[in-house]
């Protein structure tokens, strides 16, 4: 139980081009998404929290009109990384929620803007 | 805001051994979590504490809830070489704003040799 799915694990892109990145709880409904960056060796940074139906809340520093985050259904969030540049390059994870403290990661996914 | 310490940053050690690392905070948290990352991968969570001075395991991972809240261990018995990855541990507070939302430890790079 508990499985968090991500799409597309990997994605290479042109700068200026904008990235959906796709994640769905697969097993259970999510009334809480969340979606991290994470550099190499270090640990993960927040970068949002989004409920079902409603906007996004964005950590501080985050440009919340370069990271779309939609969170259409109880298992289904999506970031969008808007007109992409080189240093957007990075590894996003999702995890998912369903209220309570634990959350359940998704293998992430390895976004290269060249 | 609240930080999570952990250590040690790193350790290197032989097939066999036991594994100790810990967490230390700043504040209280009501959740104590621990995941473990393999390169490229998201974190899996392995322990989740919920109650100041619980005591968990999980085959061979035992970890601890600080009577304090404000700190907790993991151990490692009888390593082997798959535990190699990445270890953070992380605190929780659901409830009200936070949306149960973790805050991680810089994480401990583990190294098993054969």
């Amino acid at each position: 139980g508990a499985v968090v799915s991500q799409h597309p694990s990997r994605v290479i892109c042109k700068s200026g081009t904008s990235v959906k990145i796709e994640c769905r709880s697969l097993d259970f409904q999510a009334t809480t998404m969340f979606w991290y960056r994470q550099f190499p060796k270090q640990s993960l940074m927040l970068m949002a929290t989004s409920n079902e139906g409603s906007k996004a809340t964005y950590e501080q520093g985050v440009e919340k009109d370069k990271f779309l985050i939609n969170h259409a259904s109880l298992t289904l969030s999506t970031l969008t990384v808007t007109s992409a540049h080189p240093e957007d390059s990075s590894f996003y994870i999702c995890s998912a929620s369903t209220g309570g403290n634990e959350q359940f990661f998704g293998p992430g996914t390895r976004l290269t803007v060249l | 805001g609240q930080q999570l310490n952990q250590s040690p940053q790193s350790m290197f050690i032989q097939e066999g051994e036991d594994v100790s690392m810990n967490c230390t905070s700043s504040s209280i948290f009501n959740t104590w979590l621990w995941y473990k990352q393999d390169p490229g991968e998201g974190p899996v969570l392995l322990i989740a504490l919920y109650k100041a001075g619980e005591l968990t395991s999980n085959g061979r991972l035992t970890a601890q809830f600080g009577i304090t809240r404000k700190d907790s261990f993991l151990n490692i018995s009888a390593s082997i070489p798959s535990d190699v990855g990445i270890y953070f541990c992380a605190g929780s507070n659901a409830g009200g704003t936070s949306y149960g939302k973790l805050t991680f430890g810089q994480g401990t790079i583990l190294t098993v040799h054969p």
